[in-house]
């Protein structure tokens, strides 16, 4: 079983819809970080999250980790094509500079 | 400012054969770690290098061995490929201390034949 599970496994929106993933662990997590990916291609950073109730934004996308720092949550705000690709949340689980990934969502934008 | 270099971008391998698959930090980092990302998953740890000493691994075999170089390059190996191996090796810099997540490579996509 994952140690970190992503929901959805793939998600298609129509272009200005706001959207929303998920990322879960039964552990407390020292830190939550997202990435993007595009195919095949090299894992680009978005956020970090290493506080209970931490929620950051940059532009359109917002990202969130609860009380319990076991639960994440990245927003897209008005989706457009350019946020199109895996997105991919990474845990710390042992403050030990060590990421534990989830499977990935894949995100299409529809035109 | 160059960040994660790695070489080569695409590689195809036979079953049986050794590979070699380099990476250069982003400048100011010093220690790097080696993931692999089969299709389809998200990216899983092999090993961490930092001051030239494996510090910490994943749950991979001995087929897979590391180096870490005085400039704090760094090169994967794999040997006695399988065509489980097959996958995008993904390398990742970040500097000791204060640790804000990694910076990666784009990569090398690797095929066993």
């Amino acid at each position: 079983s994952q140690e970190l599970e992503q929901s959805p496994q793939s998600l298609i929106v129509q272009e200005g819809k706001n959207l929303t993933i998920n990322c879960t662990s039964s552990k407390t997590l020292y830190g939550l970080y997202w990435y993007k990916q595009k195919y095949g291609e090299g894992l680009i950073f978005l956020m970090m999250l290493q506080k209970g109730g931490e929620e950051k934004s940059h532009e359109k996308i917002t990202a969130k980790l609860d009380e319990k720092k076991q639960q994440s949550s990245l927003h897209i705000t008005a989706s457009q094509p350019s946020h199109a690709g895996i997105y991919l949340c990474g845990a710390d689980m042992s403050g030990a500079q060590k990421l534990v990934f989830g499977q990935g969502t894949r995100l299409t934008i529809n035109p | 400012d160059a960040g994660v270099t790695q070489s080569p971008t695409h590689l195809i391998k036979t079953r049986g054969q050794q590979v070699t698959l380099r990476c250069s930090p982003k400048s100011g980092h010093d220690t790097v770690s080696w993931y692999q990302q089969a299709l389809g998953q998200g990216p899983q740890f092999i090993f961490q290098y930092y001051e030239e000493e494996e510090r910490q691994r994943g749950n991979f075999p001995d087929r897979f061995s590391g180096h870490q170089f005085p400039n704090y390059s760094s090169e994967l190996n794999v040997n006695a490929l399988l065509l489980g191996d097959s996958a995008l090796y993904l390398c990742a810099s970040s500097p000791a201390g204060v640790w804000y997540g990694y910076t990666f490579g784009s990569g090398t996509r690797l095929t066993v034949v």
